[in-house]
């Protein structure tokens, strides 16, 4: 069984630019949802998509955006960089929303 | 709004010193209590789903437990591969898409 996956592990934008971050799911489920975690914080919810629908959002700007496609991977798309999105970025999978099985993150630093 | 407080931020035992990290938490009708590890740079490692008070749930040395306002989770005999922070999320049964998480306890155990 192939647990969750991002990609890239690191990366370094400029302010102002555009990243886009995957995820690929575990195998099995249906649902992935993204966090943001600053140094020293827990995880922060940015928006679940369900069956390739977003089913639910955290108080994040609509400058942050994602897919998802037929077989649960998932993107994240940030637009206009800006400093204070330096951070991991986290995608979790899970069945129906049941247990949420996390990936190892994405570091982003934006300078 | 659902909240989640943990204590304490950090905690530094010797090795096979036991002791309890604390979870505190206010939420619209508890759908779900998480444990997860994280070690640094690393996504969380799911340990411990709870669903309703008086549960409890034991893998290796660590063991948690749930009631109506906290849940702890017991760490017995700790070894120095136990260090991590250690964080838990709440999931309420209203708006159930996301897990709300607290700030974590980074465990040090000291050979």
């Amino acid at each position: 069984e192939t647990g969750v996956t991002q990609s890239p592990t690191h990366l370094i934008k400029t302010r102002g630019q555009q990243v886009t971050l995957r995820c690929s799911s575990q195998s099995g489920h249906n649902t992935v949802s993204w966090y943001q975690q600053a140094l020293g914080q827990g995880p922060q919810f940015i928006f679940q998509y369900y069956r390739e629908e977003e089913n639910g959002r955290g108080n994040f700007p609509p400058r942050f955006s994602g897919l998802q496609f037929p077989n649960y991977s998932s993107e994240l798309n940030v637009n206009a960089l800006e400093l204070d999105d330096s951070a991991l970025y986290l995608c979790a999978s899970s069945f129906d929303n049941y247990e949420q099985y996390f990936g190892p993150g994405t570091r982003l630093t934006v300078t | 709004e659902d909240q989640v407080t943990q204590s304490p931020e950090a905690l530094r035992l010797q090795e096979g010193e036991s002791s309890s990290l604390n979870c505190s938490y206010t939420v619209s009708g508890l759908r779900g209590l998480f444990w997860y590890r994280q070690d640094p740079g690393k996504g969380p490692e799911f340990l411990f789903t709870l669903y309703s008070a008086g549960e409890e749930k034991e893998k290796e040395r660590l063991k948690a437990t749930l009631t109506k306002k906290e849940s702890f989770l017991h760490i017995t005999a700790p070894k120095p591969e136990d260090s991590a922070t250690y964080l838990c999320a709440v999931q309420a049964n209203f708006g159930n898409e996301k897990l709300t998480f607290g700030t974590g306890t980074r465990l040090t155990i000291i050979p």
